[in-house]
């Protein structure tokens, strides 16, 4: 049972416009939240984080929102760039047990020139 | 600075036989994290080690699976015998304290059982 859903495989947008991926999850206890971003052949790596205490965190061209009553985050990219180009993962900290991450299944964003 | 290593970075193996994934951590980390990335359930935490303890194996699909971490700079993850549908790419990841904050992660081990 997937406990960080990305539902949306795959996502292309035009350089210059804004990128929203999605991220949803079940369990209340999540406290912590990441995105990382993975190109082909490489292990991810750390993009952006927001913990529960906040609704929005900016990094540069990276935002990322915080709906803890929808239990829903997003990353907004803007402006798109091509080398933005990756698979982009959410993570979110379970409480309940040893602290450990869960992973969503990945969102493919292709960046159009 | 030298991240995590991963070895081999490529394996290709047949059903039945032994498999064993290489971790070097970074340095003065004492988290090490294995993950399995798959389609269908994206990157999924196996086993969780902090000062070379198992934390956390309750993501071990079953008994051929196996993990170790001897000392702070090394861990294997095993798979005996390995079966087609353990074919994914292999991840290990390091950090520092428990679990808040960013994990680093290796390029991944790719492993393809025939």
């Amino acid at each position: 049972d997937q406990q960080v859903k990305q539902n949306s495989p795959s996502l292309s947008v035009q350089e210059g416009r804004i990128s929203i991926l999605n991220c949803d999850y079940t369990n209340s206890m999540f406290d912590y939240f990441l995105w990382y971003k993975k190109y082909p052949a490489e292990g991810p790596t750390f993009l952006i984080s927001i913990s529960s205490i906040k609704d929005k965190n900016e990094d540069g061209r990276f935002t990322v929102f915080l709906n803890k009553s929808a239990k829903h985050l997003s990353l907004h990219i803007v402006p798109s760039q091509p080398g933005d180009s990756a698979v982009y993962f959410c993570a979110a900290r379970d409480t309940s047990g040893t602290y450990k991450y869960i992973f969503g299944t990945g969102t493919r964003l292709k960046v159009l020139a | 600075d030298a991240g995590v290593i991963q070895s081999p970075r490529h394996e290709v193996t047949e059903m039945g036989q032994e498999v064993t994934l290489r971790c070097k951590p970074i340095s003065g980390h004492n988290s090490l994290f294995w993950y399995r990335q798959t389609m269908m359930r994206g990157l999924e935490l196996l086993i969780y080690f902090n000062n070379n303890v198992p934390i956390d194996d309750s993501g071990m699909p079953e008994d051929r699976f196996s993990a170790k971490m001897p000392n702070a700079s090394f861990s294997t993850l095993k798979i005996q015998p390995s079966e087609p549908r353990d074919s994914a790419v292999y991840f290990c990841a390091s950090t520092v304290g428990t679990s808040l904050g960013e994990q680093f992660f290796g390029p991944g081990t790719r492993l393809t059982v025939l």
